[in-house]
């Protein structure tokens, strides 16, 4: 299958600090990366979906204007947390959709924020 | 009602035997199916896509889906203690304006040694 990495794999940062994520899509170009938020024994969420070179649609409740979003080539994707909160700590998971006929998702290995 | 549900289980079965995972779907519109392992603290992994009907094999691994009857279920044969985990269903659908897809909830399975 398709390959994504995600950088940092953790983070720990201060409240009121930016943090940025980086999704990378090694073997595939993608046109399309969704970025994810999943809290302990929860489901994923779906917090907006990345198109290259356009701006990215959000997710209801997500605010736009905290979780930065930049899909500025076909491989890479950012989401930049900014003036972090301790509740903004969470595991957040990128995934890239390979284009071919069925249209899989291949995510990210995750990064793992806690803001203190 | 939601697009994608799943029991969450947990689902417990004893080590060789089968375990079968189900999901439904809402939208007769949907095109692909997904089915993801998900171990705790890990990002989910592509285990299985589907979007004819019938079955499709791959391994230890079968992917049923049912369009008439809007479900998709996922058979692990001779199951292992290594397939514990949470399973997660995914459907696709291809809009005008782009794909949208849908996540269950998971399903919880414990493989008992």
């Amino acid at each position: 299958g398709a390959v994504v990495s995600q950088h940092p794999s953790r983070v720990i940062c201060k409240s009121g600090t930016s943090v940025k994520i980086e999704c990378r899509s090694l073997d595939f170009q993608a046109t399309t990366m969704f970025w994810y938020r999943q809290f302990p024994k929860q489901s994923l969420m779906l917090m907006a979906t990345s198109n290259e070179g356009s701006k990215a649609t959000y997710e209801q409740g997500v605010e736009k204007d905290k979780f930065l979003i930049n899909h500025a080539s076909l491989t890479l994707s950012t989401l930049t947390v900014t003036s972090a909160h301790p509740e903004d700590s969470s595991f957040y998971i990128c995934s890239a959709l390979d284009r071919g006929p069925t249209y899989e998702q291949y995510f990210g290995p995750g990064t793992r924020l806690t803001v203190t | 009602q939601k697009e994608v549900e799943q029991n969450s289980g947990p689902l417990s079965v004893p080590e060789g035997a089968i375990a079968s995972l189900n999901c439904t779907y809402s939208d007769r519109g949907s095109q692909s199916f997904f089915w993801y392992r998900q171990y705790s603290g890990k990002s989910p992994e592509l285990i299985m896509f589907i979007y004819s009907n019938g079955d499709k094999e791959d391994g230890r691994f079968t992917a049923q889906l049912n369009k008439a009857s809007q479900y998709v279920s996922l058979l692990i044969r001779d199951s292992q203690p290594s397939d514990s985990a949470t399973y997660l269903c995914a459907v696709n659908i291809v809009l005008g304006t782009g794909n949208q897809f849908y996540f269950g909830t998971g399903t919880s399975l414990t493989v008992i040694p």
